[in-house]
């Protein structure tokens, strides 16, 4: 069973630029979140999909980011326009169901950001 | 605010001995609780939860111990092996089933 995959798996762009990263969770898992981590802090939320609706997109920095997930497979993170400090690590992860025991999130590898 | 810590960035244990990776929680509301091991240029793995009605949890190699009074938990991996050198996180939850919290990680180097 393929894991989840994300791409690209690094992006350096200029401040000021746009950039999307994309997401592709484990066949099947209705839930899908990405998180954060800035260098030397911990993993921060950023927001949960259940199928295609946003679910809780409380840990989202500000309006310059706009994650989709059209038709509840894959999602799209959007940097726009991307600044210095939105540099990092963006995970994405999924899940199967939200009750203990099937909640497990498995993680991709991440896409590296970095923003000159 | 961060409501998850490990203090430690990070650890060196020989091989074979046993190593014990802290973390500390702020939130009362947390009633279940993770880790994480993470290799460089991968995503963080599943490794081993518990959940606040018990106070152990093992797993092979792995025992992940809570003290919900001090809100404190702690993993033990024994015997430690070089391939569990590793970033290792700590996550915790609120039965909100869904944002995890995590911790800046402890660094585990094994050595042989």
């Amino acid at each position: 069973e393929a894991g989840v995959t994300q791409f690209p798996s690094h992006s350096v762009i200029e401040k000021g630029q746009t950039v999307t990263l994309r997401c592709d969770p484990i066949s099947g898992h209705d839930n899908l979140y990405w998180y954060r981590r800035v260098m030397g802090k911990e993993i921060k939320f950023l927001l949960h999909f259940v199928k295609e609706s946003k679910q809780d997109e409380s840990g989202m920095p500000n309006n310059r980011f706009l994650a989709e997930r059209t038709g509840g497979t894959y999602s799209t993170l959007k940097v726009q326009p991307a600044e210095l400090e939105d540099s990092g690590v963006y995970f994405c992860a999924s899940s199967l169901g939200l009750g203990r025991g099937t909640d497990t999130q498995y993680f991709g590898p991440g896409t590296r950001l970095t923003v000159l | 605010d961060q409501q998850v810590k490990q203090n430690s960035p990070s650890l060196s244990v020989q091989e074979g001995r046993i190593s014990i990776l802290n973390c500390d929680y702020t939130n009362s509301m947390f009633d279940y609780f993770l880790w994480y091991k993470k290799y460089p240029a991968e995503g963080p793995t599943f490794l081993i939860s518990i959940s606040s009605i018990k106070d152990k949890n093992e797993d092979g190699r792995f025992t992940v111990f809570l003290n919900k009074s001090a809100k404190h938990l702690s993993l033990h991996i024994v015997p430690s092996q070089p391939g569990d050198s590793a970033v290792y996180f700590c996550a915790a939850d609120s039965n909100s089933g869904y944002a995890l919290n995590f911790g800046k990680g402890t660094s585990l180097l094994v050595t042989p």
